[in-house]
């Protein structure tokens, strides 16, 4: 069975990095095929890809946040991590990550965890 | 961007058949993928691959489509159905969702 987690620091001030960390069990990130995604969503608003790290360590950002985004994992410990920097309001979101197996969609995904940029 | 265009809101009854269209400004082959959000709830996986039907879901969802053009139906549709439905493509990069279709019953 498939689970994943997403933690973080709930509020931050603007400027500040937001560090996300996303505990999953249920696959291996050293298995073929199998990603981890990023998604955000703003209160009352749509959806928006962030990021993916795949299981040979590619990674895709997306390039609306410019080289503010790093995604990384920790495939001994079953994690993935996201980083952005130098936030403000507008990444004020509840952010999820997501399971994938290429080329398929996001199959499983974790509960979300708010953040809020505020100061 | 690949920019996905979904109407923004549909009213059915239940036992109604609904469809719920995707446009893609570009192709993206059969790399599509429709979801299912219901308020205060992640998203759940629907259809992956414009017409395969996820493990769980129940048969009265279904996709078609290819290239631009992609539909989601819903048959009959029920009253657990009120949700936003989006669709996502991972063809081109970056992915990209749809803004979303808000399904409500009369």
């Amino acid at each position: 069975q498939v689970t994943l987690k997403e933690s973080g620091p709930g509020i931050l001030q603007p400027s500040h990095t937001l560090s996300l960390t996303c505990s999953f069990s249920g696959f291996s990130l050293s298995t073929y095929g199998m990603g981890v995604s990023w998604i955000r969503q703003p209160s009352g608003k749509g959806l928006e890809w962030l990021a993916s790290i795949w299981w040979n360590g590619n990674t895709y950002n997306n390039p609306s946040l410019k080289s503010r985004l790093t995604v990384s994992k920790d495939t001994s410990n079953n994690q993935a991590f996201l980083k952005v920097t130098s936030v403000d309001t507008a990444d004020t979101a509840t952010y999820y990550c997501a399971h994938s197996q290429y080329p398929q969609g996001f199959d499983y995904w974790g509960q979300g965890v708010m953040v809020t940029v505020s100061s | 961007d690949t920019v996905l265009t979904q109407s923004p809101a549909l009213a059915v009854s239940p036992g109604e058949r609904v469809t719920i269209s995707c446009r893609a400004s570009e192709s993206v082959s059969t790399l599509m993928h429709w979801y299912q959000q219901k308020p205060g709830q992640q998203p759940t996986l629907l259809i992956y691959l414009a017409s395969n039907l996820e493990s769980g879901v129940p048969a009265r969802f279904s996709g078609s489509g290819s290239g631009t053009d992609f539909t989601l139906t819903i048959d009959p549709v029920e009253a657990d159905d009120t949700a936003t439905y989006y669709c996502q493509q991972s063809w081109n990069d970056p992915n990209t969702f749809g803004a979303g279709t808000k399904l409500e019953l009369k």
